[in-house]
């Protein structure tokens, strides 16, 4: 069975700091998603990813899949940026144990 | 559609009654997934649909909690005689076929309130 650890737990920083929240897991995985989780609840899908590095607006995301881990890079935070931030690892075959989540990074972005 | 649609956005029920989550997946998707986030808590498994296959129910919590897929595109899930401990976000994905290199898309979720 996969774990999924995400550190910080929770993090609060200035606006305009650069923020990194890591993701590691015990098994090979095919993929990682990045999701962010906004206070009403509602969540959206940031990124996925496999291999490298994937960059969108002042968000990126890496993975080294040797090392199983994966970390997500926020530059010139802003408080806007402040949500539930969740790793979920995929598992090649899917199916009812194929994601299994982080329980998530809490950000809180003071201006 | 272009994305995962799920609705409502926000329930707030009255225990007892009963309630219905809708999942619209992207059309194509084959497998499609019923998460839940309770309150500090990590996101959990409820359900797991893949084409016509019986759906795998290993992860739902109680008998009060069913889902039905219909035609292989939207699914339902149905809460009956809710309690307060059902209060979640209740996510729902979607993928391309099983065993993901495809990847998953995800809904924005639901979140249920009862009160």
């Amino acid at each position: 069975k996969n774990e999924v650890e995400q550190s910080p737990q929770n993090l609060t920083a200035q606006e305009g700091e650069f923020i990194t929240i890591n993701c590691s897991y015990s098994v090979g995985i095919s993929a990682l998603h990045w999701l962010q989780q906004h206070p009403g609840g509602g969540i959206v899908s940031l990124f996925m990813l496999s291999s490298g590095k994937k960059k969108h607006g002042r968000l990126i995301a890496t993975i080294n899949i040797q090392e199983k881990h994966s970390s997500l890079h926020i530059t010139a935070s802003h408080p806007r940026d402040s949500a539930v931030y969740i790793c979920a690892a995929l598992l090649p075959g899917g199916g009812a144990d194929g994601l299994t989540f982080g329980k998530g990074t809490h950000l809180i972005i003071q201006p | 559609g272009a994305g995962v649609s799920q609705s409502p956005s926000n329930k707030v029920t009255e225990k007892g009654k009963d309630v219905e989550l809708r999942c619209d997946p992207i059309s194509g998707h084959t497998a499609l997934y019923w998460y839940r986030q309770s309150l500090g808590q990590g996101l959990e498994f409820l359900i797991y649909f893949q084409g016509n296959s019986a759906p795998d129910k290993s992860g739902l919590p109680s008998d009060r909690f069913s889902a039905e897929r219909t035609g292989g595109s939207v699914s339902t899930l149905t809460i009956q005689r809710t309690q307060q401990e059902d209060s979640a976000v209740y996510l729902c994905a979607s993928s391309l076929a099983t065993g993901t290199a495809y990847g998953y898309t995800f809904g924005s979720g639901t979140r249920l309130t009862v009160v």
